[in-house]
């Protein structure tokens, strides 16, 4: 089965406002990585986390290993942050630095 | 630093032709990793190297695509007999070690015809 559950699969928010989306793994995660695709397809490098929280402009992102989730906050959300959003994470236990990804997060923000 | 550099970033085959896709990784980098996106399956790994060497192939088809990285500013990954099914957008990654924080390309969108 899939190892990384990543919700909800879309999300629809107003400029200004702000959500979370979450992801769920399924097995012992050493790192999660958080980005954003754009419009043209390229995967934007949004969080790298081995454990704790980053904090970036109006992104915040927590990775929980023991409780085996990470979230990744949006506040006062703008038209530019539309896009599709993933998690990836890389399995511990020496199984190698393979990202298993989740099924991403379609957001669109409208004025 | 130009990033992850891909090409082409398209290309269209006939059934039963080979694609070879290339990937420079960002110069320094010692791991490149190759993933392919669909609309069904989403994002899957299929490879990667460190330091030019093959780690864990665990995620290519095992007829048809093979991957090789013959120095460490260049991999490519190639099809053979190319199907429908093959059809999506190949991208490339790279780190600056095992694991850490990996960049992707732009991507190769293959169009199996």
């Amino acid at each position: 089965g899939d190892q990384v559950e990543q919700s909800p699969s879309a999300l629809s928010l107003h400029e200004g406002t702000g959500s979370a989306l979450r992801c769920n793994f399924t097995t012992t995660m050493r790192a999660v990585q958080w980005f954003q695709q754009n419009s043209r397809g390229s995967l934007i490098n949004l969080f790298y986390l081995a454990s704790g929280t980053k904090e970036n402009g109006r992104l915040k992102s927590t990775f929980n290993s023991k409780e085996s989730y990470s979230t990744l906050h949006i506040r006062d959300a703008q038209l530019e942050d539309s896009g599709t959003y993933f998690c990836a994470a890389e399995a511990g236990g020496g199984t190698g630095s393979k990202l298993s990804f989740g099924k991403g997060a379609k957001l669109t923000v409208s004025p | 630093n130009a990033g992850v550099i891909q090409t082409p970033r398209h290309k269209v085959t006939g059934k039963g032709q080979e694609a070879t896709l290339w990937c420079e990784p960002i110069s320094g980098h010692s791991a490149v990793f190759w993933y392919r996106q669909t609309i069904v399956q989403g994002l899957e790994f299929l490879t990667y190297f460190r330091n030019q060497a093959p780690i864990d192939d665990s995620g290519m088809p095992k007829e048809r695509f093979s991957a090789q990285m013959p120095n460490q500013s260049h991999s490519t990954l190639k099809i053979q007999s190319t199907q429908p099914q093959d059809s999506a957008v190949y991208l490339c990654a790279s780190s600056s070690g095992l694991g850490e924080e990996q960049y992707f390309g732009p991507g190769t969108r293959l169009t199996v015809l």
